[in-house]
């Protein structure tokens, strides 16, 4: 399995401000993920990280909002803008190995807004 | 959207009991995994099924895949402290472009 490591593992951030998350992981991978657990709840896939363009968003989630860099095949930013308290919650980063169903997921990144 | 439906919401066991938690939906999965995430960490894969009726085993975990593709169980078997998280249910859709949708997860807190 892959070994991903997430940066920051904690942040407390001002309202109006960005943070941009970082997703490394130790091999090459196609398809990686980033999902949000808002506190006490599950995981809500936010979007699909493409190599080579644009990141596929779900329903509810805007690029606007998490602009999502995939440059090659071991890395990815997630950015949350223009954050707001409601913005609090872990956001994970994971992965999928060719041909695997499951995904493996870093630590997570935690965010408090304030 | 598709939902799991995950139940119970938590459980507070004594050490040594068996622990029996599900998931239903009313939608047909291709696959279903089971995942522990402890606190401050990500969700760790405890378990993968990937045919209906199958029942797999991980240690003191055992899990199956419904017969019906719509519900999965996972049971813990003679439960120890470090069993305490949250357990996660996945499931995989065809129709949802093979993404994971995630149950609502099961607290687990175990007296020692």
């Amino acid at each position: 399995s892959a070994v991903i490591s997430q940066k920051p593992s904690r942040d407390i951030c001002q309202r109006g401000t960005s943070l941009t998350i970082q997703c490394q992981v130790d091999s090459q991978v196609t398809m990686m993920f980033w999902y949000r657990q808002q506190p006490g709840q599950s995981l809500t896939l936010i979007a699909t990280a493409n190599q080579g363009s644009e990141a596929t968003y779900e329903s509810g989630f805007v690029i606007d909002k998490f602009p999502i860099s995939r440059p090659n095949l071991t890395f990815s930013t997630l950015t949350v803008s223009n954050m707001s308290p409601e913005d609090s919650s872990i956001y994970l980063c994971s992965v999928a190995l060719s041909g695997a169903n499951v995904l493996t997921f870093g630590a997570g990144s935690r965010l408090t807004v304030l | 959207g598709q939902q799991l439906n995950q139940s119970p919401q938590s459980m507070f066991i004594q050490e040594g009991e068996d622990v029996s938690m599900n998931c239903t939906s009313s939608s047909i999965f291709n696959t279903w995994l089971w995942y522990k995430q402890e606190p401050g960490e990500g969700p760790v894969l405890l378990i993968a099924l990937y045919k209906a009726g199958e029942l797999t085993s991980n240690g003191r975990l055992t899990a199956q895949f419904g017969i019906t593709r719509k519900d999965s169980f996972l049971n813990i078997s003679a439960s120890i402290p470090s069993d305490v998280g949250i357990y996660f249910c996945a499931g995989q859709l065809a129709e949802y472009g093979n993404k994971l949708v995630f149950g609502a997860g099961t607290i687990l807190r175990v007296k020692s």
